[in-house]
């Protein structure tokens, strides 16, 4: 069974600050999605991973994905305020159903 | 365009009582998929449906859960009734994409928020 693990979970950084979270999954997958979640709000799609080692970049925030090690990492550059927000991996479980296993999430806390 | 869209978008439900919720995703996407978000966790997987064809449903947690999507397109998830656990924010999602090779996401739609007393 896929399993899906994030940590931290809660993190509350100063802004400016640079930091970076993890998502480990426990079966095979080439397929890894970042979403982030406001509060009461729907989850917004911010990256796709598909391959081993992928990289992919958008603002202050950078994603990866190392298949071998079942590891994604999120770096967050030189954080503002608008970053606070709720950050959930998910991983594409293989065999057709196309459906995904999320972590718990990461709350993020960007102060002043 | 328009996003997915979901109704109601709260909703109160007596302990027993029956509920619809519905589901319209983005036109032209053949996968849709229901969550079930529990306060403070991340979404867990119901169903999906690929066109009209339920092809897992292995998530849905009890007989009571039942979901449809007859043409295609607009999907529907029914709980029989409800139970205080049932309490969660019900998502949908859908793709465009079948099968593998595609950088297509997973859209969400706003969610249901149910609420069962």
């Amino acid at each position: 069974e896929l399993k899906v693990e994030q940590n931290p979970l809660f993190l509350s950084m100063q802004e400016g600050k640079n930091y970076t979270i993890y998502c480990n999954y426990s079966t095979t997958s080439d397929r890894l999605y970042w979403y982030r979640q406001d509060p009461g709000k729907s989850l917004e799609s911010l990256f796709v991973l598909l391959s081993n080692g992928a990289v992919k970049q958008e603002g202050r925030l950078m994603a990866s994905l190392d298949t071998k090690a079942r590891l994604s990492t999120l770096h967050i550059t030189a954080a503002v305020h608008d970053l606070s927000a709720t950050y959930f991996c998910a991983v594409e479980t293989q065999g057709g159903s196309e459906k995904l296993v999320f972590g718990k999430g990461m709350k993020l806390t960007v102060n002043p | 365009g328009a996003g997915v869209s979901q109704s109601p978008r709260y909703k109160v439900a007596k302990r027993g009582q029956d509920v619809a919720l519905r589901c319209d995703p983005i036109s032209g996407h053949v996968s849709l998929f229901w969550y079930q978000q529990a306060l403070g966790q991340g979404p867990e997987f119901l169903t999906y449906f690929q066109n009209e064809a339920q092809l897992d449903k292995s998530g849905l947690p009890s007989d009571r859960f039942f979901a449809e999507r007859p043409e295609g397109s607009v999907s529907t998830l029914k709980i029989q009734r409800t139970q205080q656990e049932d309490s969660a924010v019900y998502l949908c999602a859908s793709s465009f994409r079948v099968g593998g090779g595609l950088q297509e996401t997973q859209y969400f739609g706003p969610g249901t928020r149910l609420l069962v007393l």
